[in-house]
Order: C-alpha cells, then sequence, then structure tokens
C-alpha cells in the first residue's frame, strides 16, 4: 500500500535536547511538507521540499531543520532554540502541480512531541 | 498575505440530518484551489473535498458537497444524511495557483463537529 509514515507516534524530549522526527512516503511525490498543530489553532507550515536536495522555510521556521537527501525521505529536527515544541506535527506530501493541477496534500498519521 | 476564518469553532448534528460548516478567505488572486480536510479523533487529516475557483459547478463528493461563492469568498461545506463517523475536526484551506506559494496551504482554524445518535 502506498501511503506516508511518520515515526515515532509519540516522542518525549528532555529540554535541552535535539529531537528527530522520521517521514517516509513511497508515493513518488516530489514535493513534502511539515506543519505543526497546536490545540485551537490550524495547521501552520514549518518547511517545504519541492525536490531532492532544496527545501524552503514556511511560517515558523524558527527553531527547525530539515534535509531532503533523498525523494522518499523527508525528517525533521526539533532543536532546543524551538521555544515551545510541545505539539502535534504532521508531514505530507503532494505530487506537483504540473501534473496534478489540484496538488492536494496527503497526510500521514502525525507525531506528538512532548518536552519534558 | 491569505488568511482563512472558519467562524464557527464547534458545531453538532443530529444523526441522518444535514449541517453546513462555514468558511471564508481574504485573496486578491483570481485563481486558486479550496479544500476541505476531515480530521478525526485518531488526527489523521483526510481530504474531504476540493474546488478550483475557474470552476463555476460546487464540487460533490457523495454525501459532500460546497457552496462556492467566489464574490462573496465562501466556501461552506455541507454534509447530508450525517453519520457518526462524520464526528471530527473540519478544516478548511486555501492554495494559491502562483509561484512558490502554489505549494503552501493556508488552513483555518477548524470546526469541531459532533454528531448525536
Amino acid at each position: 500500500d502506498g501511503g506516508i509514515t511518520q515515526s515515532p507516534k509519540y516522542l518525549f524530549r528532555k529540554e535541552g535536547q535535539n529531537v528527530t522526527l522520521s517521514c517516509e512516503q513511497n508515493l513518488n511525490h516530489d514535493a513534502m511538507y511539515w506543519y505543526r498543530q497546536d490545540p485551537g489553532q490550524g495547521l501552520r507550515l514549518i518547511y517545504y521540499s519541492q525536490i531532492v536536495n532544496d527545501f524552503q522555510k514556511g511560517d515558523i521556521a524558527e527553531g527547525y531543520s530539515v534535509s531532503r537527501e533523498k525523494k522518499e525521505s523527508f525528517p525533521l529536527t526539533v532543536t532546543s532554540a524551538q521555544k515551545n515544541p510541545t505539539a502535534f506535527y504532521l508531514c505530507a506530501s503532494s505530487i506537483s502541480d504540473r501534473i496534478n493541477a489540484y496538488n492536494e496534500q496527503f497526510f500521514g498519521p502525525g507525531t506528538r512531541l512532548t518536552v519534558l | 498575505a491569505q488568511t482563512v476564518t472558519q467562524s464557527q469553532p464547534e458545531m453538532s448534528v443530529q444523526e441522518a440530518e444535514t449541517v453546513t460548516l462555514s468558511c471564508t478567505y481574504d485573496t486578491s488572486e483570481s485563481d486558486y484551489y479550496l479544500f476541505w480536510y476531515k480530521q478525526p479523533p485518531s488526527r489523521q487529516m483526510i481530504l474531504v473535498i476540493r474546488q478550483e475557483a475557474y470552476k463555476q459547478q460546487n464540487a460533490t463528493e457523495n454525501r459532500f458537497s460546497v457552496n462556492f461563492q467566489k464574490a462573496a469568498k465562501s466556501f461552506s461545506l455541507k454534509i447530508s444524511d450525517s453519520q457518526l463517523g462524520d464526528a471530527a475536526m473540519y478544516f478548511c484551506a486555501y492554495r494559491t495557483s502562483f509561484g512558490a506559494g502554489s505549494y503552501q496551504l493556508t488552513f483555518g482554524k477548524g470546526t469541531k463537529l459532533s454528531v448525536i445518535p
């Protein structure tokens, strides 16, 4: 089955530690995204990548970093510089608006990060 | 920057009845895409329905349909014959069709829908 996987489902981190969230897709999608979701809020874009070895900052990139070394993978590192990292993190992917004009995004199941 | 507003934080509907969720957005563009996503308690985001601004006809997917009013910048979601499985958070989202921004979705804050048996 094609889809997006995120691991782990729950993650606990001590203050001052960096932590990396995994996102893998086997949909052959070009673009991948990371969102943060807080209670009572919509999703906010952290980073996105249109192609391998290229990525752009979203609205709330401070304290986060990403890499895109493979088409299938787009890991997100939450650094100690992120002031309030406790949140639900969602990864998404889309094919390309050159192929599908709607370029709708498909989401993974998410990772809940808690800073202790 | 575009903004998306969902003015109803919570709504409820009786099973088998119809409910309409509101969404308005602010944009100066003429071509764009609109989406409704559903997030059930599992928190998996699921695409419900999509609409392109240039298409006059309202999109329909089984029991889900939209009322797209371009001049009013309104994109409401109607759920007919509501089922218990429809209980979820519903998010309205906007995407521009031009340039690098075409990869960015702007979400509303969501409407929590409860379905009463």
